[in-house]
């Protein structure tokens, strides 16, 4: 499958526990956005890669959350201290594009996260 | 006002039926445009894109209206297996000159026998 993956596909985990998601993207693309979707509602966009570099991060990040691309192919994305708040669906998505503009993005199959 | 706003439906049509939804913007310097599909419990994939032009892809219409700041997603002859939420993704210029992908809530669509 050369698709987008992601895992665990499920994480349930104590409040003020740390967890962290891995995403591995399409080989050839070098841009990976990270989003969280809640239920009733659309993605969220969280942080954004081309290649290792974080270009852009959502204001409403807080700071327990991290993200990294070290060499520009898999990303984490950390999540310190849940909080129930926290519970969604984690979506990891690539595309390619070396210029400005928006490429199509292919989403994984998401991590869903449970924060009791 | 939300940045992107789509009306969360159901929209509940018959098979054969006609059915258009809407998805409308704030950031008039928005550059690109998306329709994407989404079933349930599973993740977003690409319908269409949306060009200044608008495009065609059998079934399936999309249109961009900068001078109302709204896009549009035309579906003919709906089948069951359109029944899904559609989903519309803006992308403004982030304050990195980066472009940052902005989804509506998504419009729920029921196709019915």
């Amino acid at each position: 499958d050369t698709g987008v993956s992601q895992n665990p596909r499920h994480k349930i985990t104590k409040r003020g526990q740390n967890v962290t998601f891995r995403c591995d993207p399409i080989s050839e693309h070098n841009r990976l956005y990270w989003y969280r979707q809640t239920l009733g509602q659309g993605p969220e966009f969280l942080t954004y890669f081309q290649n290792e570099a974080q270009l852009e991060k959502s204001r409403l990040l807080s700071d327990r959350f991290s993200a990294e691309r070290p060499k520009g192919s898999f990303s984490t994305l950390e999540i310190q201290r849940t909080e129930q708040g926290d519970s969604a669906m984690y979506l990891c998505a690539s595309s390619s594009g070396t210029s400005g503009g928006m490429y199509t993005q292919y989403f994984g199959p998401g991590t869903r996260l449970t924060v009791l | 006002r939300k940045e992107v706003e789509q009306d969360p439906g159901p929209f509940n049509v018959p098979e054969g039926a006609t059915v258009a939804f809407n998805c409308t913007y704030s950031n008039s310097a928005s550059q690109s445009f998306f329709w994407y599909r989404q079933d349930c419990r599973k993740e977003p994939k690409l319908l269409m894109s949306v060009y200044s032009s608008g495009n065609e892809d059998g079934r399936f219409t999309a249109q961009l209206n900068r001078a109302s700041q709204y896009i549009s997603l035309l579906i003919r002859d709906s089948k069951l297996s359109d029944s899904a939420t559609y989903l519309c993704v803006v992308n403004p210029v982030g304050a990195g000159g980066s472009y940052i992908p902005t989804f509506g809530r998504g419009t729920s669509l029921i196709v019915h026998p």
